[in-house]
């Protein structure tokens, strides 16, 4: 069972906008920042999200973080084929003294 | 560019020890704490080890503390993570990844527990 909760599954049509949240506590994402992560089986983990919305060099603006209490979401706009993967939230807890992740959101486009 | 790269997965008994590496590039080793994170079969990602920059100080989860010791070669740029009395709930794919949360991650090596 993973420390940050996230929805299993969610699903959007190509264009459309969608939005995956992710649930903690004060003592992980109330009190620090969070990532986000893209990931397809076989691969690396790609970071899309961190410091609640800052995105790395070379990911779209069609990605977007936003961070409000012991919550966190990732928001998808212009929703593409590729964009299908499963998304990981994350951030560090700080009576565990790691950081923890969610169980991560599988998202199929249509 | 930045380039982890895992190795030493395989298939081991109930008990049995392995040591995982992972060789880094792209980048200063020395400069940056790491992390070893796991994703078992079906399931989300759980954070192993995390060691800092110099490899004083250590972090272990209840899960594997113990059992698991994270270590590093700042010369030769590696990350080790040695891995004994294996459970079967210890099969996983084992990442290492740069930083604490990790902004950059290897593919990954497939430890299988199983007798």
């Amino acid at each position: 069972q993973s420390v940050l909760t996230q929805p299993p599954s969610a699903s959007g049509t190509p264009g459309q906008r969608v939005t995956l949240s992710c649930s903690g506590s004060s003592f992980n994402i109330e009190s620090n920042t969070v990532n986000w992560y893209q990931h397809l089986p076989g691969t690396a983990p790609k970071l899309l999200i961190y410091s609640n919305h800052q995105r790395p060099s070379g990911v779209p603006d069609r990605f977007s973080g936003s961070k409000s209490g012991t919550s966190a979401s990732l928001a998808i706009s212009g929703l593409q084929s590729e964009d299908e993967a499963v998304y990981y939230c994350a951030a560090w807890d700080d009576s565990l003294n790691g950081p923890v992740f969610g169980g991560g959101t599988k998202l199929t486009v249509l | 560019q930045v380039q982890l790269v895992e190795s030493g997965g395989g298939l081991v008994k109930p008990g049995g020890s392995l040591r995982l590496s992972c060789a880094a590039s792209g980048f200063t080793f020395s400069d940056y704490y790491m992390s070893w994170i796991r994703q078992a079969p079906g399931k989300g990602l759980e954070w192993v080890s995390y060691i800092s920059s110099s490899g004083t100080t250590i972090y272990y989860p209840d899960s594997v503390r113990g059992r698991f010791t994270v270590s590093r070669d700042n010369a030769k740029n590696f990350l080790y993570l040695q891995m004994n009395s294996l459970r079967v709930e210890d099969t996983a794919v084992y990442f290492c990844a740069r930083k604490g949360l990790g902004d950059y991650w290897g593919r990954g090596t497939l430890v299988t527990v199983s007798s």
